[in-house]
Parts: C-alpha cells; structure tokens; sequence
C-alpha cells in the first residue's frame, strides 16, 4: 500500500518555542491530507484538512494562528505548532489520500509525538 | 451528522482464544466503513474496509467484519488471537461523497493473554 512519512517522530521543546512536523506521501501524489491530534487513550481528533496549494480547513475550535498548516506540493503538508506550551503536547497524526485511488482509504504516517515542557 | 460507538475500552482474552470487537455507527446516509490497528507510538494501519457488496469482508492478520445494516453495526472477530494482535483498534465511517472526513470511534484495546 502507500506509504506516508512523518518527521519527527519524537520531538521535546520548551515552552514558547514553535515545532514542525512534517508529512510526505512516499510514492504517490496526495491533494489533500489530514491531520489528526491524539489524546492519551484517546481516540483521533481530526484537527484540519490541509490542500495543497490552497489554505487549510481547521475543525470547529482548533486555532488556526496556533496550528499553521502548509501544503506546499502535492507530497508534503507540514504542521507548525506555534508557542507550544505543556498542553500542546499530544500525538500528532497525517494521513494523505492517494490520488488516483477510488476506494477511500486514507493512509496514515507513523505519528509524531510533541513534548512541551 | 455521523458518529461512531465502541462500547468497549478494553477487551482482555487468552491467546488463542476467538475475539469480537463491537462497533455501531449512526448515520442518515449510506456510511463506507473502516477498522484500523494501532500499536504503540505509531499511525493506524487499515485492517478492513466495507464499501460495497458482500457483507462479510476479510481484512489481513486474520480479522474480518460484518455490515449490519438493521442493527447499524461493524463488529470486528477474529477466531483465534496471537499475543501480537495486543493493540488499539479504530472502527471508523465517512461519507462515500464529500471530503473524506473521517469519524472515530474512541478505540477498543484488546490485550492477549498468554
């Protein structure tokens, strides 16, 4: 199947600072990607659809100015978290739908877990 | 609008022994239907999915599901569990049309006893 990439996979940052994560879509072309946040034992909060070449669509209550999303080619979308402070922490998941795929299945890159002390 | 119940949090079972995961969903149109694994620290893996069709669908590791459309449900077996089949399990729908968007259910853990 395809496979979607995630960098990093672990990051810890102090407070204040921002963090980036990136997602790419290794073998195929993605228009449209996900990103969700995970709560300890929790399940996905989608937090906004990111399009390439287009602005991102946040969900009801996620902070846009907070979470910058950026989907600059059509194998990679990245999520800035801005002034992370402790609460920011979380797990981090993309997902990307493969273009030329009909069957609607997203595929998901392996997680990025934010840190923020 | 669509939502998607995992009564269950956690489901305990002895190694080898058969497993259901259960998984209703509501929704006023017609749903496409998903079950991914997650294992600690990393994505959802797709296990299954049921678009159309038969009923019964056959995902990988040996899991499989039924649609129910009466009693609005998904429920996920498998006739003998392996110690690494101990994970995180999603039961998820979306809309066959539209944007893609994904509903969750809050995640059932199955843990396998030796």
């Amino acid at each position: 199947g395809a496979v979607v990439s995630q960098h990093p996979s672990r990051v810890i940052c102090k407070s204040g600072t921002s963090v980036k994560i990136e997602c790419r879509s290794l073998d195929f072309q993605a228009t449209t990607m996900f990103w969700y946040r995970q709560f300890p034992k929790k399940s996905l909060m989608l937090m906004a659809t990111s399009n390439e070449g287009s602005k991102a669509t946040y969900e009801q209550g996620v902070e846009k100015d907070k979470f910058l999303i950026n989907h600059a080619s059509l194998t990679l979308s990245t999520l800035t978290v801005t002034s992370a402070h402790p609460e920011d922490s979380s797990f981090y998941i993309c997902s990307a739908r493969d273009l030329g795929g009909g069957t609607g299945e997203l595929f998901f890159g392996e997680g990025s877990r934010l840190t923020v002390l | 609008a669509q939502s998607v119940t995992q009564l269950d949090s956690q489901v305990p079972v002895f190694e080898e022994a058969p497993v259901e995961l259960r998984c209703n969903y509501s929704s006023s149109v017609s749903v496409y239907l998903f079950w991914y694994v997650q294992y600690p620290n990393q994505g959802l893996q797709l296990l299954l999915k049921y678009l159309s069709g038969s009923t019964l669908v056959k995902g990988i590791n040996g899991f499989e599901a039924e649609f129910n459309k009466s009693q609005t449900s998904f429920h996920l077996r498998k006739p003998s569990v392996h110690i690494s089949d101990t994970a995180e399990y999603f039961c998820a729908v979306r809309s066959p049309s539209g944007t893609y968007k994904y509903i969750f259910g809050t995640g059932t853990r199955l843990k396998v006893l030796a």
